[in-house]
């Protein structure tokens, strides 16, 4: 079973930021919080991943409050392409590919 | 580089027969895992695969198969197919280590399967 809660649904205007919440509150110490995304489709692709700080790349942030027990990924200027359903994991870090992948959250970006 | 890259990517079979899929890993990478999506249940974990080894496998019934080759190419098997298993079948690989991976996995196109 997924360890994540996420809304099944969110629109975002184009242009603007889109911030799609997830809670994890049984996380454990040593588990990272991953996000993916699938467009229609596509294979899933990974956009961010971290423990406990704050992570920024290319794609996106990633938000994860102090207790752990939420994260927030950001992507800061939404754009039509971005129409996806976004997934947040959490995972271990021992030698373990099974992601336990949830509902997801839709995100529909509009013009 | 070349991504993960599955094949088939479109299959029709007919209930009963038999079906093997094809996953040809990033070069360089080690681990191939395999998940089943349908509308219904979502992504789900088949198994993973590691130097030629299965050390891992969700909770699918014995006709689902699977096996890595020594270049780390990978397949699975369906046997005695039923309707239920129409899905795509998504392929991942990543650079695991033993211990202590923390990198992403890297998925494929897919390949969908349609049973009759």
């Amino acid at each position: 079973d997924a360890k994540t809660t996420q809304p099944p649904s969110m629109d975002c205007a184009e242009g603007r930021a889109a911030n799609l919440p997830c809670n994890h509150s049984t996380i454990s110490g040593n588990e990272y919080v991953y996000w993916y995304r699938q467009i229609h489709s596509q294979g899933p692709q990974y956009i961010i991943h971290g423990l406990k700080n704050n992570e920024t790349n290319e794609m996106a942030s990633l938000i994860i409050t102090e207790d752990r027990k939420s994260s927030t990924l950001i992507l800061p200027h939404a754009t039509l392409r971005d129409t996806a359903v976004y997934y947040c994991i959490v995972r271990g870090t021992y030698n373990n590919n099974d992601m336990r992948f949830g509902a997801g959250t839709r995100l529909t970006v509009k013009p | 580089k070349a991504g993960v890259t599955q094949t088939p990517r479109y299959l029709i079979k007919t209930r009963g027969q038999q079906v093997t899929l094809s996953c040809s890993p990033i070069s360089g990478h080690r681990s191939v895992s395999w998940y089943q999506q349908t509308p219904g249940q979502g992504l789900q974990f088949l198994f993973e695969y590691f130097s030629e080894t299965q050390r891992n496998k969700g909770n699918f019934p014995g006709r689902f198969s699977g096996r890595q080759f020594s270049n780390s190419r990978s397949e699975m098997n369906v046997s005695t197919l039923e309707l239920g298993d129409s899905a795509l079948y998504l392929c991942a690989s990543s650079l695991a280590a033993l211990a202590g991976n923390t990198g992403e996995l890297f998925f494929g196109e897919g390949s969908r399967l349609t049973v009759l």
